[in-house]
């Protein structure tokens, strides 16, 4: 089990094109979670996913940024238009949906971010 | 609204010494609450979790409902307890349990 797999783990972007970020939860998890992590602070929430549903976005701008998590494939974090206040590390996390474990996240490595 | 607060950003300690993290939350239900870690160079990882009520690497943590609190405790600091240390609350309705973070506290254990 390769656990929470995360990509790209950096990507560098220009202000004003996309960024796209990739998380695989582990395998037999079905809900997904995306936290923000900027330089200094604590981990902040953004979206949580069941597979074709956004159970919560409330951590999310309303702007710009949007989440996936589709029937096949990983669970995709976009975010357009970027700016510099952008730059930071995105953490992925998963966890099952029931079960003693269906409140313990698995966490990727992340993805860094860096606008220029 | 489900919130859960670290007061401190560094807590600095002589090795040896005891160690306490603080951790406040709010929430209307009953929570589960957790403690994870990130040591330096990996990934986040849960430390313990109160309904588990055991110690791991000699951490303790309590949920005082009274005073809405999880602190984390260790009566020994060693060295390789320095990391990120992150309080959190799980809570929610209708089978969905959102997982709240706190700021974390950076806990620094001096030689």
């Amino acid at each position: 089990n390769a656990g929470v797999m995360q990509n790209p783990r950096h990507l560098v972007r220009r202000r004003g094109q996309e960024a796209r970020l990739r998380c695989s939860p582990m395998k037999g998890h079905s809900h997904v979670y995306w936290y923000r992590q900027l330089p200094e602070e604590g981990l902040k929430f953004m979206v949580y996913l069941q597979k074709e549903n956004i159970i919560d976005e409330s951590g999310m701008p309303k702007e710009r940024f949007s989440a996936e998590f589709p029937k096949e494939g990983p669970s995709i974090l976009r975010i357009q238009q970027v700016v510099r206040g952008d730059s930071a590390a995105y953490f992925c996390a998963s966890s099952p949906s029931r079960g003693p474990g269906a409140n313990v996240l698995t966490f990727g490595a992340g993805s860094r971010l860096t606008v220029l | 609204a489900q919130r859960v607060t670290q007061p401190e950003k560094l807590l600095s300690v002589f090795k040896g010494a005891p160690v306490e993290l603080k951790c406040n939350y709010s929430y209307s239900g009953s929570p589960e609450l957790f403690w994870y870690v990130q040591y330096s160079r990996q990934r986040l990882q849960l430390l313990l979790r109160h309904i588990s009520r055991e110690s791991i690497k000699g951490f303790t943590a309590d949920l005082n409902k009274g005073e809405t609190s999880f602190h984390l405790k260790k009566p020994f600091a060693q060295e390789e307890d320095s990391a990120m240390y992150y309080c959190a609350l799980s809570g929610g309705s209708g089978g969905y349990q959102k997982v709240t973070f706190g700021t974390g506290t950076k806990l620094q254990v001096i030689p």
